[in-house]
């Protein structure tokens, strides 16, 4: 069936860096998806990305659409303390309209 | 417009026993899924209802079915509760096949 890689799996970070993270399929996808999820909470929709090689942003956040339609990646610039949490991604085909998740990654701030 | 609605929040149940979740979607969403989260696991998709018709099915057991009404809302239902079924379950919403929007969720306890 259709999996989703996401990594990291954690990332330790410093206020102020920047973040990267991606997710990669072994099938192709016409929609990605990019959530947060605080701790307790349903996640939050961050990006949606609709065509290959698209590039969108949300403040600090950039997200693309992989050119072979097998990946995607989000950047969050500048980090700060709220951007802790976990990101999950999400693909979807136009198949089944079923979305495949990424197993998130999470995100935590250096004491 | 109101957000994805859960009821109940909390809720604490005896090994055996069943429990009905509700989920109310966002006006004029005709798509609910449901998902199951674990400590520290990602998100586990249960089913989709789309217009009254389960569209696409996880991997669980049949102890676990829902529903979906006319006015889009909709039941999950877990019959023989198990300690292993403690976890938060989600709704999620979405308009046809577009990106879904979560509720938050309610914390099941199995004693």
């Amino acid at each position: 069936g259709q999996q989703l890689n996401q990594s990291p799996q954690s990332m330790f970070i410093q206020e102020g860096e920047d973040v990267s993270m991606n997710c990669t399929s072994s099938s192709i996808f016409n929609t990605w998806l990019w959530y947060k999820q605080d701790p307790g909470e349903g996640p939050v929709l961050l990006i949606a990305l609709y065509k290959a090689g698209e590039l969108t942003s949300n403040g600090r956040l950039t997200a693309q659409f992989g050119i072979t339609r097998k990946d995607s990646f989000l950047n969050i610039s500048a980090s700060i303390p709220s951007d802790v949490g976990i990101y999950f991604c999400a693909g979807q085909s136009d198949s089944n309209y079923q979305l495949i998740w990424g197993a998130g990654t999470k995100l935590i701030i250096k004491p | 417009k109101a957000g994805v609605t859960q009821t109940p929040r909390y809720l604490i149940k005896t090994r055996g026993q069943q429990v009905t979740l509700s989920c109310s979607p966002i006006s004029g969403h005709r798509s609910v899924s449901w998902y199951q989260q674990t400590p520290g696991q990602g998100l586990q998709f249960l089913f989709e209802y789309f217009s009254e018709t389960q569209r696409n099915k996880g991997n669980f057991p049949g102890r676990f079915s829902g529903r979906q009404f006319s006015n889009s809302r909709s039941e999950m239902n877990v019959s023989t509760l198990e300690l292993g079924d403690s976890a938060l379950y989600l709704c999620a919403s979405r308009f046809e096949s577009y990106e879904q929007y979560f509720g938050p969720g309610t914390r099941l306890t199995v004693t």
